[in-house]
């Protein structure tokens, strides 16, 4: 079973709609979050990141934590089309810069 | 200016050969990683190297070796390459060890299709 556990989809939503992502991890030690978003043969960059519990709001883009549950999730709000990409959550334990990634989930944002 | 670059992109070789990958950043950046993304897009950390020392080996084959001849770059060398080696590799970059609010900021990849 690997440590962090994300649904590869693909999602496909209306644009407008809500989108909806998730993470499930096993290692408690696990401290710090990260989302990132990586479009068709590029890299990886940066969304949101967050190291408690609640939510951490940055635009149309909402993180949430739940420790005590092992689940982490990302909002969009209002998609468009320019939001489909592969969205990958990480975490991490420690200052080390050992990021675990998600799978990975494939949104597609129909217009 | 690209931040993080690598060369080449695409890497078309015959199992056996030996092939180099090689990264630049002109961020300023003290730690710089490789990553190998697999065709279900799960991405793993192969090594990290902060100030050109080896911060992160985590277990590859030792076909594999990183060398980092400056702060700015980090090279990955691969030996005796086998199918399975076949998948896109990421330099990444971040300011300092990148663990927590640390940003790393990811190249374009190089995609290797190894025969």
């Amino acid at each position: 079973q690997k440590e962090v556990e994300q649904d590869p989809g693909p999602l496909s939503v209306p644009e407008g709609a809500i989108v909806s992502l998730n993470c499930t991890y096993s290692n408690s030690a696990f401290q710090y979050f990260m989302w990132y978003r990586q479009y068709s043969r590029k890299g990886p960059e940066l969304l949101m990141y967050t190291y408690s519990s609640g939510n951490k709001e940055d635009g149309r883009f909402t993180a949430q934590v739940d420790k005590s549950s092992k689940y982490i999730s990302l909002f969009i709000r209002d998609s468009q089309p320019s939001d489909s990409a592969t969205y990958l959550c990480a975490m991490t334990t420690d200052s080390w810069g050992k990021l675990q990634f998600g799978a990975g989930t494939q949104v597609v944002v129909t217009p | 200016d690209t931040a993080v670059s690598q060369t080449p992109k695409y890497l078309v070789t015959q199992m056996g050969n030996d092939k180099s990958i090689k990264c630049e950043q002109n961020l300023g950046h003290d730690t710089m990683y490789w990553y190998k993304q697999d065709s279900k897009k799960f991405l793993k950390i192969m090594f990290s190297y902060n100030n050109k020392e080896l911060i992160i080996n985590e277990t590859v084959p030792n076909r594999f070796s990183p060398k980092s001849p400056d702060k700015a770059h980090l090279n990955l060398h691969i030996n005796s390459l086998e199918l399975g080696d076949s998948a896109v590799y990421f330099c990444a970059s971040s300011q300092g060890l990148g663990g927590t609010t640390d940003t790393q900021y990811f190249g374009p990849g190089t995609r290797l299709t190894v025969l």
